[in-house]
């Protein structure tokens, strides 16, 4: 089944600067891409959704990119401000109702004033 | 944005002892998902379930385990009887066919 590999595990970054979480993935056909943040003791809030023939992808002081050839998907936060301090994970899921997204294990950003 | 309802935030209870936690997702999605995170790290798939039928569950999905969606109410999951291991946070999501999950703000259940 899909292997959803993300890293770094843990990221501290200044204020100011910018962070960069990576997901490899490995099923080809993989179709729909997440990108969910964490905020101590809450649920996981949609941050984008991406779709294999979307390359890329700008959010709100954020780019999603994706590499189909590599595959991997990319979170970059450029400007890192300390409420971006969370935990961030990728999900990768198939096209059609039935499949589940598979979950990297997570990256831990700390952003220092 | 689509809000899933998670209801008890907390509960402690004594292992051995039956627990139901329970989800109201959002009005117009098909598609429930329980999901289990220990210590603020990986999210581990549990179950997924559509049409009043679990499609597919983990490993970690143990015999303990049942989920339902009577009559269209709450989508539970009930866990009986309780083991220490199961002390963890459970997500429940919702989502519409081939969509986005959303997910609620999670059950933290103790077990002692």
């Amino acid at each position: 089944g899909e292997q959803v590999e993300q890293r770094p595990p843990h990221l501290s970054v200044r204020e100011g600067d910018s962070a960069v979480i990576i997901c490899t993935y490995t099923d080809p056909n993989s179709y729909y891409f997440f990108w969910y943040k964490q905020e101590p003791g809450a649920g996981l809030q949609l941050l984008m959704k991406v779709f294999s023939s979307t390359e890329i992808n700008e959010g709100q002081g954020f780019t999603v990119l994706l590499n189909k050839k590599d595959k991997q998907l990319s979170l970059n936060l450029t400007a890192a401000h300390p409420g971006d301090s969370a935990v961030y994970f990728c999900a990768v899921r198939l096209r059609g109702g039935n499949y589940k997204p598979t979950f990297g294990k997570g990256t831990s950003l700390v952003v220092h004033p | 944005g689509p809000k899933v309802l998670q209801i008890p935030s907390h509960q402690i209870i004594d292992m051995g002892q039956m627990v139901t936690l329970n989800c109201d997702p959002v009005s117009n999605h098909l598609y429930f998902y329980w999901y289990k995170q220990i210590l603020g790290q990986q999210m581990e798939f549990l179950v997924n379930f559509y049409n009043g039928k679990v499609m597919e569950k983990s490993k970690l999905f143990k015999d303990q385990f049942s989920v339902e969606r009577p009559d269209g109410s709450y989508f539970t999951l009930k866990i009986q009887p309780t083991a220490l291991e199961d002390s963890a946070v459970y997500f429940c999501a919702s989502s519409r066919p081939g969509n986005t999950l959303y997910f609620g703000e999670g059950s933290r259940l103790i077990v002692v």
